[in-house]
């Protein structure tokens, strides 16, 4: 079964790069999703990555993937506080819809 | 192009009673997606609307129900209330063709007393 594993939460100050990081169990060919949530809003989603790519970087946003230890990571550079969020880690098999979510790392930024 | 909207934003109902929430995609999406969202149980999906038709279903009781409209406007339903169905209701809706990229709307918030 489908399984998806994040830290709890992280605490940074401002300007620093933060670190987040899953663990996926799913080995069929997947797709991985990083959203943001922000209190009493939904998601947003930040960026994705198919299981074949190693590495995408998008702005302040990058993501490497680890396809033998099934660990993906977002790195967020020049944390703002504006970053403070819950972040979610998500899978999907490239056939179906339904995304399979972590329990979400939430994330402090202190001035 | 608008976002994903969902009405009403929040709602109290006592048990027993039901409830409909909505859901309109952005334009163009034809697939809606719904969650629900617990601070012990994170985010669960219950069902896929794609068409007018169900398109998979997770895995919750039949109290849980949705439709599609030919304008790809989605409904779901929670019959016969309980306290454990208050929780954050989310829809994702994407163009169908592709579910790379789901876009969620800000959620319902149902509260059960």
């Amino acid at each position: 079964g489908e399984d998806v594993e994040q830290s709890l939460f992280l605490s940074v100050r401002e300007g620093d790069s933060s670190v987040i990081n899953c663990t996926y169990t799913d080995s069929s060919s997947t797709y991985l999703y990083w959203y943001k949530q922000e209190p009493g809003a939904g998601l947003q989603l930040l960026t994705y990555i198919f299981s074949n790519m190693d590495m995408k970087q998008d702005q302040r946003l990058t993501v490497l993937l680890n396809k033998k230890d099934k660990h993906l990571s977002l790195r967020i550079a020049d944390t703002q506080t504006g970053d403070s969020a819950i972040y979610f880690c998500a899978e999907r098999d490239s056939g179906y819809s339904t995304l399979t979510f972590g329990k979400g790392t939430m994330l402090l930024v202190s001035p | 192009k608008a976002g994903v909207t969902q009405t009403p934003r929040y709602l109290i109902k006592t048990r027993g009673q039901q409830v409909t929430l909505s859901c309109s995609p952005i334009s163009g999406h034809r697939s809606v997606s719904w969650y629900q969202q617990t601070p012990g149980q994170g985010l669960q999906f219950l069902f896929e609307y794609f068409s007018e038709t169900q398109r998979n279903k997770g895995n919750f009781p039949g109290r849980f129900s949705g439709r599609q409209f030919s304008n790809s406007r989605s409904e779901m339903n929670v019959s016969t209330l309980e306290l454990g169905d208050s929780a954050l209701y989310l829809c994702a809706t994407s163009s169908g063709d592709s579910y790379n990229e789901q876009f969620f709307g800000p959620g319902t918030r149902l509260t059960v007393l």
